[in-house]
């Protein structure tokens, strides 16, 4: 079946450091979405990328995918306590969305 | 705008029991979902529908039921609960495939 394999499962940064988080998809996606989920919250949609080889930045977050359209990243810049959470990407496939197992990120102060 | 909205926000059921999980939304959106986050764990999908009338099972259907006969509703049946159904349970809605998905805010459930 389809699986998005997601790593690291957890990281433990510095504030002010950064953070990667890495998606990879078995199969070519027709586009990829990244949510983040605060502790005791629900996922929000962050961003979609749809072409090869895109990127996207929002503030301190720069989004990527692959050229083969089967991997992704998401690179957040100088960590801040808000950014804590779980960030998830999701691959889609069909009418579903198969979700990668996420990243935690925890920021100390 | 509501949004996704999840009824109850918590519960407890004993074992065998049966509750049925309500999900609506406002925003007219075609495609629903159901899945279930396990402590520290990504979102696993219980059943989905694409429209009124429209079901269909997603990676862990066994131990629900769902229906939808309505654009608005998508509710979430447990028959026979099991603790392993202990989780919680999100329901998600959006226009159509390859748009965002909105998430409601989740239903807390326990089975002792």
């Amino acid at each position: 079946g389809q699986q998005v394999m997601q790593i690291p499962q957890y990281q433990h940064v510095q504030e002010g450091e950064d953070f990667t988080t890495y998606c990879n998809s078995s199969t070519t996606l027709s586009n990829i979405q990244w949510y983040k989920q605060r502790p005791g919250g629900h996922p929000v949609f962050l961003i979609q990328l749809v072409k090869s080889g895109e990127v996207k930045k929002q503030k301190r977050l720069t989004f990527q995918f692959g050229e083969a359209k089967k991997n992704s990243s998401l690179h957040i810049t100088a960590t801040q306590t808000t950014d804590v959470g779980t960030y998830f990407c999701a691959g889609e496939y069909g009418n579903k969305l198969v979700f990668g197992a996420g990243t935690i990120l925890r920021v100390k102060s | 705008n509501a949004g996704v909205t999840q009824t109850p926000k918590f519960r407890i059921l004993k074992i065998g029991q049966s509750m049925t999980l309500q999900c609506t939304q406002d925003m007219n959106h075609n495609y629903m979902y159901w899945y279930r986050q396990d402590p520290g764990m990504g979102l696993k999908l219980i059943y989905y529908s694409v429209g009124a009338g429209i079901t269909d099972k997603g990676e862990v259907p066994n131990g629900y039921n769902v229906s939808r006969s309505t654009t608005e509703d998508f509710p979430l049946r447990l028959e026979l609960a099991a603790p392993s159904q202990t989780s919680v349970y999100f329901c998600a809605s959006r226009r159509s495939g390859n748009q965002p998905q909105h998430f409601g805010d989740g239903t807390r459930l326990s089975i002792l």
